[in-house]
Parts: structure tokens; sequence; C-alpha cells
């Protein structure tokens, strides 16, 4: 089944700085990659995601990167503010959704 | 017109006892799954559903049973509640494997 692995588990940046969680996947046949904000207390919550038939994909302050080759994303957070602190996750599917173990991302102001 | 909703949002109960979470999802989907996530936050999924049939079943302790009555429905049973079982557990839903899942606010579970 597909694993994947999230880095770093917490990662503390100033506010405007820019922040990258990286992410591997196992099953080369996983096409569908999103990622997930979840703040304290709260659900989990879809921000971005991307598909194996793109390379990059953009959303205001926060992009993905896809390397089918190598079998690694990215998630970038540019100009980061306080309100982007939270748990960051990111999944991998084919058929199943696996979940990386988290990134814990705090901004200070 | 919450999406995906869970009942209770807090369960807090002696160890021993049985207890049941109920999920309902509003968006026509024919997946559904349950997660687990303790203290350090690692989401793991418990159990997946399709249109009524057990498609995923990890490694978890047969004290755990799910339920699904219809595709818009799955509640999850907990027999002889342990005090490792206090977690949140997450309900989510989807309409296929490689499109998003939805996630209820989660129940968080205490067992003293």
């Amino acid at each position: 089944g597909e694993n994947v692995e999230q880095h770093p588990s917490t990662l503390s940046v100033q506010e405007g700085d820019s922040a990258v969680i990286k992410c591997t996947y196992s099953d080369s046949a996983s096409n569908y990659f999103p990622w997930y904000k979840q703040e304290l207390g709260k659900r989990p919550q879809l921000i971005i995601d991307i598909r194996s038939n793109v390379g990059e994909k953009k959303d205001q302050r926060i992009a993905v990167t896809l390397n089918k080759t190598a079998k690694h994303f990215s998630l970038h957070i540019t100009e980061t503010q306080p309100e982007d602190s939270a748990v960051y996750f990111c999944a991998a599917s084919y058929n199943d959704m696996r979940f990386g173990a988290g990134t814990r991302l705090t901004v200070k102001p | 017109d919450t999406a995906v909703s869970q009942t209770p949002k807090y369960l807090v109960t002696q160890m021993g006892n049985d207890k049941s979470i109920k999920c309902e999802q509003n968006l026509g989907h024919d997946t559904m799954y349950w997660y687990k996530q303790d203290s350090k936050k690692f989401l793991k999924i418990m159990f997946s559903y399709n249109n009524k049939e057990l498609i995923i079943n990890e490694t978890v302790p047969n004290r755990f049973s799910p339920k699904s009555p219809d595709k818009a429905h799955l509640n999850l049973h907990i027999n002889s509640l342990e005090l490792g079982d206090s977690a949140v557990y997450f309900c989510a839903s989807t309409s296929g494997g490689n499109q998003p899942q939805h996630f209820g606010d989660g129940t968080r579970l205490s067992i003293l």
C-alpha cells in the first residue's frame, strides 16, 4: 500500500518569510495529492491539491509542486502570516488516500 | 447545512463502558471513513466504507465495530473502552479515491 513521509515535523518561521513542507510517496500509481490545514481544535480542511498531470499549481500565497519521477511533492507558503500557524498534512491517493504525519507550522509575529 | 456532521462533539466516559459515535453526510458521497487522531496529531485511518460495504479495515481492535445503515451514514461503536482509546475521532467522506475528503468536526473521546 501507499506510504507517505512528510518533513519537517515542526517548522517555525518569522512573519513574512516563506515556508516549505516536503512529502514523498511510495506508490507510483498515486495520482492525486491534496494538502490539508488543521487549526487547533478544528477539522482538517483542504487548502490546495494537485493531480499527476501537472507539475505545479498556485493559489495566491500557496503553491504545490509535484515531481512524479522522484515521487515527491511540496507545499510552499509565501509571505507567511500568524494565521497560517496550524498543522499541515499532505496526502497521496490512487484508490485509497494516505496521509503524512503532519507538520506543525508556527509563524512568529 | 453542515456537509459532514458527527455526534457527539465531546464524549467523556469511564473505562470499560460501551459508546457510539454517529456520522452523517449530505454530500451524496459513496465512500465514508473513520480516522483516529491521537495527541501527536497523526491521522490514522481505521475503516472505509463504500456504498455500505466495508473496504478498508486497518489493524484496529475488534472492540471497534463500524456500521453503515445507508451510504449517508457511518457509525462507530466501541466496546469495553480503554484508556488508549482517548483521542479525537474524525469521520470523512469522498466521491472517489482521487477526490478530496471532507471531514466532520471530530468527536473528542476522553476515558477516565
